[in-house]
């Protein structure tokens, strides 16, 4: 069984580094799929953030490609994000999942999001 | 990117049936059948109910259907049960600059 779990500090502060952790249990991150970020502002709806492959390649999404990096550790099966300069726009519940995708005539297409984690708030507050 | 359209709220019986829309555009929806549908329940992770605009994951009760017609696609909840009352998103690929794009979430009640 597929499980996801985000971990990170629950609170930071404005202008400082969003920085968060997914742990992949049950399949190897190395075995394929993409593996994304996801937020949802409280009382919100949901904001895709990225997603990584295992060999590194990224999608961003175009809003906040210039704050977000996300990275991959697969000697610890986990992934990571990092968002910049954080205002209280960005305090949100964030969730991390698998993205099952397909290759057509050479582009990446991100299909769906089968597996998520139980998500994890993140307070911007100083 | 801007979200794909659904309504804020949508209402049924026990029994009855449901549709909620999610409406987008030829660069995204209607462009491609990568369409998925999302329920959350407060407090949860969002589960995928449907992927590839009509296909069913396992588990998920044969009550959920989707569908598409240009630059709408549908979910369909029939035989509505109280444990259906959640929210629901819609989900699409939008082209190599956009990627992904999300609904802004329709809140389902149960009378």
């Amino acid at each position: 069984q597929v499980q996801l779990q985000e971990s990170g500090p629950g609170l930071v502060k404005p202008s400082e580094t969003l920085s968060l952790t997914c742990t992949v249990s049950g399949y190897s991150i190395s075995s394929g799929y993409y593996w994304g970020w996801i937020r949802q502002p409280p009382g919100k709806g949901l904001e895709w953030i990225g997603i990584i492959h295992h060999d590194g390649s990224t999608y961003y999404n175009p809003s906040l490609k210039s704050r977000v990096t996300i990275s991959v550790d697969t000697s610890k099966n986990q992934f990571s994000l990092k968002l910049s300069s954080v205002t209280a726009a960005d305090t949100a519940v964030y969730y991390c999942a698998r993205v099952p995708h397909l290759v057509v005539r050479g582009v990446i297409i991100a299909d769906y999001f089968d597996y998520w984690g139980q998500g994890t708030l993140v307070t911007v507050s100083s | 990117q801007s979200a794909l359209t659904q309504p804020p709220s949508a209402s049924g019986s026990p029994g009855q049936s449901v549709t909620i829309s999610c409406t987008g555009t030829s660069s995204d929806v209607g462009g491609y059948n990568y369409v998925s549908w999302y329920q959350q329940h407060p407090g949860k992770a969002p589960k995928l109910m449907i992927y590839e605009v009509s296909k069913r994951p396992s588990g998920v009760p044969d009550r959920f259907s989707g569908s598409k017609s240009g630059n709408t696609a549908s979910l369909t909840v029939s035989g509505l049960q109280a444990e259906d009352e959640a929210d629901y998103y819609c989900h699409s690929y939008a082209g190599s600059n956009n990627f992904v794009v999300f609904g802004g979430g329709t809140k389902l009640t149960v009378l």
